[in-house]
């Protein structure tokens, strides 16, 4: 079964800092990757994904995500984080093996960047 | 920059009462799913609908839920009979293609059973 554990439910992180959350997956076979972020009242929004190819995936506002398939990891980093990055992020996963097109979520981690 | 839409954006109903959420994919998509948030919780699955049929469903999407695709630009989720428990943000999503595609979020209806 698929499953997606995000550790930990709130990182605080300075302006200008580097910042990291962490997401682990679980599948039967390889995995497509995706993060998402989620602001107010709003839907959420793709950032990047990993489908195949160089381990380290680019996506928007500057983010980035490091596949790692031994630590089974997806962790979502940017080198100097944004007050406006503050929001709630999202790993999901799908599994090849299994064909199933549907998206299985982490839990969450709510992004504070403090001025 | 296209995006799917979701109307309404808040539906507040009663016990037992049939809601019908709507949703405008992104017009190209050919991959239509449905989502719920309950508040404080994970983004669960609900269904995935493809070629005018359901593809996957998840144990949540019991035979109180339906999809349907009445023209070719809506997609809506209808609750027979909303129960306490129903109360939950719905997001529609729609992608182009399946598996390696990424999914585009509406901005969801937050359903209310009173």
């Amino acid at each position: 079964a698929q499953s997606v554990a995000q550790p930990e439910d709130q990182v605080n992180v300075a302006e200008g800092n580097p910042l990291t959350v962490k997401c682990t997956y679980s599948v039967s076979g390889n995995p497509y990757l995706f993060w998402y972020v989620q602001y107010p009242n709003r839907g959420l929004q793709f950032l990047l994904k990993y489908i195949t190819g160089d381990n380290l995936v680019k996506g928007s506002y500057g983010f980035e995500a490091e596949f790692n398939k031994s630590q089974t990891s997806f962790h979502l980093k940017k080198p100097s984080a944004l007050v406006s990055d503050s929001a709630l992020y999202f790993c999901a996963v799908r599994d090849i093996k299994t064909g199933a097109n549907n998206l299985f979520f982490g839990t969450g981690t709510r992004l504070t960047v403090i001025p | 920059e296209p995006e799917v839409t979701q109307t309404p954006s808040h539906q507040v109903t009663q016990m037992g009462q049939e809601v019908i959420l709507r949703c405008v994919p992104i017009s190209n998509h050919l991959y239509f799913y449905w989502y719920r948030q309950i508040l404080g919780q994970k983004v669960e699955f609900l269904v995935s609908f493809y070629n005018n049929e359901i593809s996957e469903k998840s144990e949540i999407f019991d035979d109180q839920f339906s999809v349907e695709r009445p023209d070719g630009s809506n997609f809506t989720l209808k609750i027979r009979s909303t129960k306490l428990e129903d109360s939950a943000m719905y997001f529609c999503a729609s992608s182009l293609r399946q598996l390696n595609t990424e999914a585009f979020f509406g901005q969801g209806t937050r359903l209310t059973v009173v």
